[in-house]
């Protein structure tokens, strides 16, 4: 149990382009989902928080702008990378907490973004 | 501000030999940690966690580590590990009331035959 989807594994975008990365929790309600990037051989570093039905909350120095997050439902999170530059090539990784009061966050297994 | 130390970006072992991947935390108020391993071009897996009870923590794959609350630290330990455990390890803690993970910065465990 507890499995997390994403898709795509990897993509490849051309600047200025929008990407759309998909989030899933295939066998459980996720009410909070959280978005993190990782840059080569170095740690996780959160961007934001959201929670089902309301706005993502994001870490300081993350544009929210640019980074669009939707959690319209308990299975499903969004994250668009909008206007692609390739600075913003790397890892994405969703995680997601199935309920209040729970301490576990299931991982995805990460998209590979490159944007040329 | 919460902060985790894992104290060697890189270990190198050989096969069969036991191995201890170090974490120190900075918080002195009540934290729940975890273990997670990364494998190349994928996410992260959880391989144990302490929330209370037992400072001695099982968890997958032969794992364990302790929770020393006096010295802050969670060390994870091996007793023999195998050329399948090379990836990257994580420690990450939450503190008490956050629902924000804060995770070191890795340790990339190789291990050579």
């Amino acid at each position: 149990g507890a499995v997390v989807s994403q898709h795509p594994s990897r993509v490849i975008c051309k600047s200025g382009t929008s990407v759309k990365i998909e989030c899933r929790s295939l066998d459980f309600q996720a009410t909070t989902m959280f978005w993190y990037r990782q840059f080569p051989k170095q740690s996780l570093m959160l961007m934001a928080t959201s929670n089902e039905g309301s706005k993502a909350t994001y870490e300081q120095g993350v544009e929210k702008d640019k980074f669009l997050i939707n959690h319209a439902s308990l299975t499903l999170s969004t994250l668009t990378v909008t206007s692609a530059h390739p600075e913003d090539s790397s890892f994405y990784i969703c995680s997601a907490r199935e309920g209040q009061g729970t301490h576990e966050q299931y991982f995805g297994p990460g998209t590979r973004l490159t944007v040329t | 501000a919460q902060s985790v130390t894992q104290l060697d970006s890189q270990v190198p072992v050989f096969e069969e030999a036991p191995v201890e991947l170090r974490c120190n935390y900075s918080s002195s108020v009540s934290v729940y940690l975890f273990w997670y391993v990364q494998y190349p071009n994928q996410g992260l897996q959880l391989l144990l966690k302490y929330l209370s009870g037992s400072t001695l923590v099982k968890g997958i794959n032969g794992f364990e580590a302790e929770f020393n609350k006096s010295q802050t630290s969670f060390h994870l330990r091996k007793p023999s590990v195998h050329i399948s455990d090379t990836a990257e390890y994580f420690c990450a803690v939450l503190p008490g009331g956050s629902e924000k993970l804060v995770f070191g910065k890795g340790t990339k465990l190789t291990v050579n035959p």
